[in-house]
């Protein structure tokens, strides 16, 4: 598809499991950014790359975060031992400007993650 | 520190009616803003952004913003509102000069229009 893709939508999951959630970004954006939308916080940074690079990944709220970029295309976030405050909406989004002049960041539906 | 206040979580007109969502900012910095827009179930789509040119910014679907350094505003307007602007709106700035899209948004305002 033209747009960014994210898998998957919906994730229902039990407390202390692992996730993955998949972003596929507009083909050609070298910048991939990782956002979070939930009641309380609202929208949150996550984590930037550059290609396969993260020079920001200062919003991950813990070390049960990371994610991976590979062949500057498809990332992955990972959540380890998921806890019931991870409950929100993932956002990716990707540009084709990373640097200098913010362009416009194209963002994904999102997926929405339920830990129980 | 830079911050984003979107004043009213929930704005209500009527179709035809004047749209008036008001954002404020604080930054040490001059900003990049940004009014960005979520339908229900949808990701973000970007409406207008101001980057330092012109303070008044003509964006989609008839809307524009105007930025005043003296206010530290960036209201978005729209002289006649359409059902279809139903949405939830989203305030952003980012850092002029050394910005990478680390945005920092605020916390949105659900625009609803009624007959």
């Amino acid at each position: 598809g033209a747009g960014v893709s994210q898998s998957p939508s919906n994730k229902v999951t039990e407390k202390g499991k692992d996730v993955e959630l998949r972003c596929d970004p507009i083909s050609g954006h070298t910048a991939l950014y990782w956002y979070r939308q939930s009641l309380g916080q609202g929208l949150e940074f996550l984590i930037y790359f550059q290609g396969n690079s993260a020079p920001d990944k200062s919003g991950l709220p813990s070390d049960r975060f990371s994610a991976e970029r590979t062949g500057g295309s498809v990332s992955t976030l990972t959540i380890q031992r998921t806890q019931q405050e991870d409950s929100a909406v993932y956002l990716c989004a990707s540009s084709l400007e990373g640097q200098g002049i913010t362009g416009e960041l194209f963002f994904g539906e999102g997926s929405r993650l339920t830990v129980l | 520190a830079q911050s984003v206040t979107q004043l009213g979580s929930h704005v209500s007109v009527s179709e035809g009616a004047l749209v008036l969502l008001r954002c404020n900012y604080s930054s040490s910095v001059p900003p990049y803003l940004f009014w960005y827009v979520q339908y229900p179930n949808q990701g973000l789509q970007l409406l207008l952004k101001y980057t330092s040119a012109a303070t008044l910014v003509k964006g989609i679907n008839g809307f524009e913003a105007e930025f005043k350094k003296s206010e530290t505003s960036f209201h978005l307007t729209k002289p006649s509102a359409h059902m279809s602007d139903a949405a939830e709106y989203f305030c952003a700035l980012d850092f002029g000069g050394t910005s990478y899209g680390k945005l920092t948004f605020g916390q949105g305002t659900i625009l609803t229009v009624h007959p």
